[in-house]
């Protein structure tokens, strides 16, 4: 069983409809979950992050952790076009590093 | 945010020569530098961490001869692919941190093999 698991899509959706990405885990010694967003071609920048449980709100952006379920995930709201790349999870046991990130979701947003 | 920037961008080789990937953060000095390479729709797999004047630490099943990693300065690690074959092609990508910060990622370089 993979550390990470996430489903590699492709999702594609109108633009103004909500977006939920999600993983799932194992490793029950991760505490950091992040959200990294890829354009093509591009290397991964932060999108946000959550320490331990809960919920965090970013603008659009949603993360939400349930460590009970191993279970996380990034809803977007009101999506655009320029919301179109590859989100991947990552998550550490030890910070905002030495993270495992999983296969990443390509999401394309139409106009 | 901090910048990393990797250099070049995209190179194509004939199998059997090697290849010298550049890694650099540009606004910070980095204490530890990674390398991870990445397929199509698969994660990003982290090949190997280095420290500024310390040998890389490579993860298992990557080739120490093959993935030759040198992290001189603060500022600059590279990444050498000895003998390039075909099934080396990939992209990839470093990132760079200092102490008890988050990770940075640079652009990545497009490997191609022929």
């Amino acid at each position: 069983q993979k550390e990470v698991e996430q489903d590699p899509g492709p999702l594609s959706v109108p633009e103004g409809a909500i977006v939920s990405l999600n993983c799932t885990y194992s490793n029950s010694a991760f505490q950091y979950f992040m959200w990294y967003r890829q354009y093509s071609r591009k290397g991964p920048e932060l999108l946000m992050y959550t320490y331990s449980s809960g919920n965090k709100e970013d603008g659009r952006f949603t993360a939400q952790v349930d460590k009970s379920s191993k279970y996380i995930s990034l809803f977007i709201r009101d999506s655009q076009p320029s919301d179109s790349a590859t989100y991947l999870c990552a998550m550490s046991a030890k910070g905002l590093y030495d993270m495992r990130f999983g296969a990443g979701t390509r999401l394309t947003v139409k106009p | 945010g901090a910048v990393v920037s990797q250099h070049p961008s995209r190179v194509i080789c004939k199998s059997g020569t090697s290849v010298k990937i550049e890694c650099r953060s540009l606004d910070f000095q980095a204490t530890t530098m990674f390398w991870y390479r990445q397929f199509p729709k698969k994660s990003l797999m982290l090949m190997a961490t280095s420290n500024e004047g310390s040998k890389a630490t490579y993860e298992q099943g990557v080739e120490k001869d093959k993935f030759l990693i040198n992290h001189a300065s603060l500022t600059l690690s590279t990444l050498t692919v000895t003998s390039a074959h075909p099934e080396d092609s990939s992209f990839y990508i470093c990132s760079a941190r200092v102490e008890r910060s988050e990770q940075y990622f640079g652009p990545g370089t497009r490997l191609t093999v022929t």
